[in-house]
């Protein structure tokens, strides 16, 4: 069975500084990974995914992950933060299929002060 | 291509009444999921369409869930009996031949 396991449910940060958040995972077969945003009231929105090759991907919004298979991670970061980058972000798993459903983390909340 | 729409966005309901739920997918897009999200909470997998074929799904749709995609384009997801239990927020995504799955705004339903 595919988990995800998001480390710390609540991320605070100063404008400019760097965005860590971190996302571990379990699967039995290799997995494909996604990092979703979710604002207020609204629906999730595609920041990067991980399916196969380069281990370091880039997304939108200037972030970017690095798929760490000896870790089973596969963290977010982004160098400055800004205020608008404040929002859930769910991390995800799923099987390297294409029409399967998608196993998320419980989310973590960034918070950016400035 | 206007993204995934979802019908209502707010219902407010008393228990024991049926609602019914509206997803527009993404046109041309052939796989269609639904998704329940509590407060706190990620999203949880409740059930997939290809086309109009539902291949999978959850242990979490109880026999008062059902959902249909008649033609392959639009899903509806109705709810039976209404729990409050079942206040949620309601997601919609879909996908093509990709991985990504796209997703809508959401039903945020309220049981009283």
């Amino acid at each position: 069975a595919q988990s995800v396991t998001q480390l710390g449910s609540h991320v605070s940060v100063s404008e400019g500084a760097l965005v860590l958040l971190r996302c571990n995972y379990s699967s039995s077969v290799p997995p494909y990974l996604f990092w979703y945003v979710q604002y207020p009231n609204q629906g999730l929105q595609l920041l990067l995914k991980y399916t196969t090759g380069a281990t370091l991907v880039k997304g939108i919004n200037g972030f970017e992950a690095e798929f760490k298979k000896s870790e089973t991670s596969f963290h977010l970061t982004k160098p400055s933060a800004h205020m608008s980058d404040a929002a859930e972000y769910f991390c995800a798993v799923s099987l390297n299929q294409a029409g399967t459903a998608l196993i998320f983390g419980k989310g973590t909340t960034l918070s950016v002060s400035s | 291509d206007t993204g995934v729409s979802q019908d209502p966005r707010h219902k407010i309901t008393k228990r024991g009444q049926n609602v019914t739920f509206r997803c527009d997918p993404i046109s041309e897009h052939n796989r269609l999921y639904w998704y329940r999200q509590t407060l706190g909470q990620g999203p949880e997998f409740l059930t997939y369409f290809q086309n109009e074929a539902q291949l999978e799904k959850s242990r979490l749709l109880s026999d008062r869930f059902s959902a249909e995609r008649p033609k392959g384009s639009f899903s509806t997801l109705e709810i039976q009996r209404t729990e409050q239990g079942d206040s949620a927020m309601y997601l919609c995504a879909s996908s093509s031949l990709g991985y990504e799955q796209y997703f809508g705004p959401g039903t945020r339903l309220t049981v009283t």
